[in-house]
């Protein structure tokens, strides 16, 4: 069955710092994509960055970033220049590719921003 | 071009009672998720339709629920003689071509008392 771990609970950053927060996953799938999802107080689940697991070039999106370790099966995300707004809990996902192309999702990571 | 739309957005029922939750997906996409995120967990799959059809409802516990996605009109996932442990946050994600991203509307917080 798919996977997908989050190891850190929670974790806190100084405004305008950098935090990367960790992801590791399992699948049997060759073709698959992964996700970071946030979603803060308000519950809305908002995309922040997608991976197509192909690519081997690590995908950005301005203040963020992931580290895609194929064979290790890794896929952390790291945000540069914390902002207060970037405060929400965060979900790792993974599709399990196939006819269904479900979502897999992990723990969560709450990420505090400190001012 | 409007987003996912679900409604309603909080629906408060009576144990034993029925629930029905709508989700109408983004315009030109025909592939409907139902997910559920129970107090501090993360989401978890339980339905997957495209119009007119189940495609996996693994998820899906085996009483009680049912999804449907019509040619006409919104997806619905029911929930009959609800018991407090449905309460959860439901989110509907779509997506236009059934791989990639999936688009996430706002959820249906369900609070059964």
């Amino acid at each position: 069955a798919q996977t997908v771990t989050q190891s850190q609970p929670e974790m806190s950053v100084q405004e305008a710092e950098t935090v990367t927060l960790s992801c590791t996953y399992d699948t049997s799938e060759s073709d698959y994509y992964l996700f970071w999802y946030k979603q803060p107080p308000s519950r809305q689940m908002i995309l922040v960055i997608r991976q197509e697991a192909y690519k081997q070039q690590n995908a950005t999106e301005n203040r963020f970033s992931v580290n895609f370790q194929k064979a290790a099966k890794s896929f952390s995300l790291k945000i540069s220049d914390s902002q207060l707004g970037d405060a929400a809990m965060y979900f790792c996902a993974s599709s399990s590719g196939g006819a269904t192309n479900k979502l897999i999702f992990g723990t969560g990571t709450l990420l505090a921003v400190q001012p | 071009n409007a987003g996912v739309m679900q409604n309603p957005r909080h629906l408060v029922r009576r144990r034993g009672q029925e629930a029905r939750l709508r989700c109408s997906p983004m315009k030109g996409h025909s592939h409907v998720y139902w997910y559920r995120q129970l107090p501090e967990e993360g989401l978890k799959f339980m339905v997957y339709l495209q119009k007119e059809n189940i495609i996996d409802e693994s998820g899906m516990p085996k009483e009680r629920f049912s999804a449907e996605f019509p040619k006409e009109g919104p997806s619905i996932l029911r929930i009959q003689q609800v018991v407090r442990g449905d309460s959860a946050a439901y989110f509907c994600a779509s997506s236009p071509l059934g791989v990639g991203e999936q688009f996430f509307g706002p959820g249906t917080r369900l609070t059964v008392l």
